[in-house]
């Protein structure tokens, strides 16, 4: 049972476009949502983070947006360079008795063609 | 440099038996995990541990067992149970997450495992 759900699987993107990658998440305690990028044969690296509080975060290219009432968050990768081709995650974090817990979407595989 | 170390990078099993996969870290994090990446499917945990000589089962445990001694490390046994071992496992730590602050959690480049 998947708790956050994400979209595209893969998505194209011509260099200096937009790649906008989409989670939705199921009605549970959360406090938390980061994103990771990670390359081929690497672990993932944290790129961008956001709690509910807050609708909208920007880091450079890197945008978050979170809609708690749609229960809805977003990655935008402005002007999207070569160097950003690696697979995006999305993941949600559950405080809970028995410890911390992130829950991870499938995954987006984005290739930026130069 | 702080970080997360893995090893073996890559490891091979033989039917019927158990494997180790290490997992040191330096960032002196009390939390350490334990995730199984396969294709499509995103990262999976398996085992999680919040403070030595403690650990919780993840999603998906059965075939895996874990210990704790040392706040550094957090080695990760793959059974003979486990039947499709075949996977990406990787290790992350972070600092101890409190209500309404999660803490990013930190990877190691992974132990690929295969059967053979």
């Amino acid at each position: 049972q998947q708790q956050v759900k994400q979209s595209p699987q893969s998505l194209i993107v011509q260099k200096g476009g937009i790649s906008i990658i989409n989670c939705a998440y199921e009605n549970t305690a959360f406090d938390y949502f980061p994103w990771y990028q990670q390359f081929p044969g690497k672990g993932p690296a944290l790129l961008i983070a956001i709690r509910p509080d807050v609708s909208e975060k920007k880091e450079g290219r890197f945008t978050i947006s979170f809609n708690k009432s749609a229960k809805q968050f977003s990655l935008h990768i402005m002007d999207s360079q070569p160097g950003d081709s690696a697979t995006y995650f999305c993941a949600k974090g559950s405080p809970s008795m028995s410890g911390y817990k992130l829950s991870f979407g499938a995954g987006t595989t984005v290739t930026v063609r130069a | 440099d702080g970080g997360i170390t893995q090893s073996p990078k890559y490891l091979f099993r033989k039917e019927g038996q158990n494997v180790t996969l290490s997992c040191e870290q330096n960032l002196n994090h009390d939390a350490m995990y334990w995730y199984r990446q396969d294709p499509g499917q995103g990262l999976r945990l398996i085992y999680y541990s919040q403070i030595v000589n403690d650990f919780q089962k993840g999603d998906i445990a059965e075939g895996y067992s874990v210990s704790r001694e040392k706040k550094e490390s957090f080695p990760l046994t793959v059974t003979s149970a486990q039947k499709n071992p075949t996977a990406f496992y990787l290790c992350a730590s972070s600092n101890v997450p409190k209500q309404g602050a999660g803490q990013p959690q930190h990877f190691g480049d992974g132990t690929r495992l295969s059967i053979l």
